[in-house]
């Protein structure tokens, strides 16, 4: 079975201050893709990653990192220095090899306040 | 490169009404597109995956005939609330996936508000 499991429902931060979003997979493919997505208010998703099973590898990008674990099954994205900017619900979403449909978390939603 | 266009952006209608949302490759033969419809506050789900020239297949609990979905060309696929109702106000949003393109990219989303 192929799920997303983001834990965290809502996380409130102060401006400046660092935040992690988790996100723990389940997949019984060997190769598959991981992605997070921001949703501002307006409702778009904005891709912000794509991950293949087969690249551990962190990225940073700016102020956002990823940690990919496969051991532990998790896609963890940091925002460093967050600002008011940042607040949106974002996703973290599973698609399997073939290009299939994407398998969606619950969503975090991540207020930064002033 | 891989943009997929959603029109409208949001549409209100009367309730027993048809209302058409269309999702469009713009640089890209989309030969895969999906609709996903999210009620606020909640995640994505996916409704149905449309083939071009293929019938949708449609996603358990997803009613075929309310939701008519037609991907005739590689570019273009639409998506009919049939006889819409007020549960059916949602946020619809489109992805397409084609050669060469990962498909990670999703339309801007419409708005739907049945009254």
């Amino acid at each position: 079975a192929q799920k997303v499991t983001q834990a965290q429902t809502e996380i409130s931060v102060v401006e400046k201050e660092d935040v992690t979003l988790d996100c723990v997979y389940e997949t019984r493919d060997t190769t598959y893709y991981l992605f997070w997505y921001k949703q501002p208010p307006s409702g778009e998703l904005v891709f912000l990653i794509r991950r293949n099973s087969f690249d551990e590898q962190n990225e940073i990008s700016g102020r956002y990192s990823w940690n990919f674990q496969k051991s532990t099954s998790s896609f963890n994205f940091t925002i460093t220095a967050s600002q008011v900017v940042d607040s949106a619900v974002y996703f973290c979403a599973l698609r399997g090899y073939n290009f299939n449909k994407f398998y969606f978390g619950s969503g975090t939603k991540l207020n930064v306040k002033p | 490169g891989a943009v997929v266009s959603q029109h409208p952006s949001w549409v209100i209608c009367k309730s027993g009404t048809s209302v058409k949302i269309e999702c469009r490759s713009l640089d890209f033969q989309a030969t895969t597109m999906f609709w996903y419809r999210q009620f606020p506050k909640q995640s994505l789900m996916l409704m149905a995956t449309s083939n071009e020239g293929s019938k949708a297949t449609y996603e358990q609990g997803v009613e075929k005939d309310k939701f008519l979905i037609n991907h005739a060309s590689l570019t273009l696929s639409t998506l009919t609330v049939t006889s819409a109702h007020p549960e059916d106000s949602s946020f619809y949003i489109c992805s397409a996936t084609g050669q060469g393109n990962y498909g990670y990219t999703f339309g801007s989303g419409t708005r739907l508000t049945v009254v």
